[in-house]
């Protein structure tokens, strides 16, 4: 079993639209978890860090469930520019990324 | 601040050939970990180094592949005799700590292109 898994997508969805994605992680002693966005061809940026009580940013919402050792994000009010790929970071060993989960907003 | 600096940005090279990749870290960043993104698929990672140390290099292939940071100058990510099979674009990212606890910053990433 990898140590992160994300469901790869895509996601399509309306503008406007709610989405949530999970990242699923088999370590149970992860102590830190991460929400990376990564456009087409550019770098992943840290969108926002999720912690045991839940973090929200605007139309961003992470949560993280240890108990079943996966971590969300919520997007409300879904933008054209929220087109983009999420990855998840967490896990023991430095920098241990999901593969990323691709969300298109359609018009 | 500058942030994580990667050169050259496009890297052409042909069958054989050795590529060389450059990746200064954010200052104050002492950790630097490499990743290889093929199109269409997510960041696999390669090796994390400290200052002068490999700390784990599970996710480098076993040959022709090598990297270092010195203790002066930038982290060099090397591949010998490039095959068509090692185009991809090469990311670098660099953390204060160890990453587990902190949030990592990404270079610009280098694309190569084996021709």
């Amino acid at each position: 079993r990898k140590e992160v898994e994300q469901d790869p997508g895509p996601f399509n969805v309306p503008e406007g639209a709610t989405v949530a994605f999970n990242c699923t992680y088999s370590n149970s002693a992860s102590q830190s978890f991460f929400w990376y966005r990564q456009d087409c061809r550019k770098e992943p940026k840290l969108l926002m860090s999720v912690y045991s009580s839940g973090n929200e940013d605007g139309r961003f919402t992470a949560q993280l469930n240890r108990a079943s050792q996966y971590i969300s994000l919520l997007i409300r009010d879904s933008k054209l520019s929220d087109s983009a790929t999420y990855l998840c970071k967490t896990g023991r060993r430095a920098l241990t990324f999901g593969s990323g989960t691709r969300l298109q907003v359609q018009p | 601040n500058a942030g994580v600096m990667q050169n050259p940005r496009h890297l052409v090279r042909r069958r054989g050939q050795e590529a060389r990749l450059r990746c200064s870290p954010m200052k104050g960043h002492s950790h630097v970990y490499w990743y290889r993104q093929l199109p269409e698929e997510g960041l696999k990672f390669m090796v994390y180094l400290q200052k002068e140390n490999i700390i784990d290099e599970s996710g480098m292939p076993k040959e022709r592949f090598s990297a270092e940071f010195p203790k002066e100058g930038p982290s060099i990510l090397r591949i010998q005799q490039v095959v068509r099979g090692d185009s991809a674009a090469y990311f670098c990212a660099s953390s204060p700590g160890n990453g587990m606890n902190t949030e990592a910053f990404f270079g610009q990433g280098t694309r190569l292109t084996v021709v």
